[in-house]
C-alpha cells in the first residue's frame, strides 16, 4: 500500500495563476481532508469530504475549492493564486465516523510545498 | 483555538525515556486524545490515541489523569530518530465529522 501519496511536492507559482493538487489514497477510506502549515504552527483545516461526491469548509476555506469525484482522491484547487497562500498543503484520509469512534486516526500524505510569488 | 497545551520545546537524552506534557483543561466526556509527530517537514505520523484509560503500543504509552485534564506521552527509550516536533490534539465530534485541533507542538530535542 503507497497510502497518501499528494502530487506535485513542490510547485512555485506567480500571483493569479491557477492550479491543482492532487491527493489520491489507496486504503479505501471514506474521509478526506486538506490542511496548510505554515512556518512555526500546527495545521489548519482548509476543506475535507466525508465521502464521494461530498465536500465541506473547514477553517480556512476562502481562495481554495476542492473535489471529491472519485473516493480515492480529493482535489484542491486554488483559482487565483496569491502570496498569502504560501504554505506547505498536507492531505489525509481516515476510514469515518461510520467506522466507530475510535476509528478516527488520520493518515497523512508527504506535503506540497508551494510557493506564490 | 487549539484546546491543548504544550511546551514549545524539550530536551532528552538518547536512550532515556522522553515525557512529554500535555494540557487539555477544556476536554469533554467524548473527545479523545491524540498525539502525532512530524519529523522535518515530512506529513505528521500517527503515535498513539486514547480516551480515559492509559495506553500502550509498540511506539509509545499514554497516560491521561483521571479528571482527563491532562496527559504525558511516553517514549521509553528515545533514539535521535524520535527528533521531531509532537502535537497533542483534541479530537472534537460532530453530527458525522470529527474535528482535529493541532496546536503548535513540543520540539523533542534527543542529543547522543
Amino acid at each position: 500500500n503507497a497510502g497518501v501519496t499528494q502530487t506535485p511536492k513542490f510547485r512555485v507559482l506567480k500571483t493569479g495563476q491557477s492550479m491543482t493538487l492532487l491527493c489520491a489514497q489507496d486504503m479505501n477510506h471514506e474521509y478526506m481532508y486538506w490542511y496548510r502549515q505554515d512556518p512555526g504552527m500546527g495545521l489548519r483545516l482548509i476543506h475535507y469530504s466525508v465521502g464521494e461526491g461530498t465536500t465541506a469548509k473547514g477553517e480556512v476555506p476562502d481562495g481554495y475549492n476542492v473535489s471529491r469525484l472519485k473516493k480515492q482522491n480529493f482535489l484542491l484547487g486554488l483559482e487565483s493564486a496569491a502570496p498569502s497562500q504560501t504554505s506547505v498543503y498536507f492531505c489525509a484520509s481516515s476510514y469515518g465516523v461510520a467506522s466507530g469512534m475510535d476509528q478516527e486516526t488520520q493518515y497523512f500524505g508527504p506535503g506540497t510545498r508551494l510557493l506564490v510569488l | 483555538d487549539a484546546k491543548t497545551t504544550q511546551p514549545p520545546s524539550m530536551d532528552c537524552a538518547e536512550g532515556r525515556a522522553a515525557n512529554l506534557p500535555c494540557n487539555h483543561s477544556t476536554i469533554s466526556g467524548n473527545e479523545y486524545v491524540y498525539w502525532y509527530r512530524q519529523i522535518h517537514s515530512q506529513g505528521p505520523q500517527y503515535i498513539i490515541h486514547g480516551l480515559k484509560n492509559n495506553e500502550t503500543n509498540e511506539m509509545a504509552s499514554l497516560i491521561i489523569t483521571e479528571d482527563r485534564k491532562s496527559s504525558t506521552l511516553i517514549l521509553p527509550h528515545a533514539t535521535l530518530r524520535d527528533t521531531a516536533v509532537y502535537y497533542c490534539i483534541v479530537r472534537v465530534g460532530g453530527y458525522n465529522f470529527n474535528k482535529f485541533y493541532f496546536g503548535s507542538g513540543t520540539k523533542l530535542n534527543v542529543k547522543p
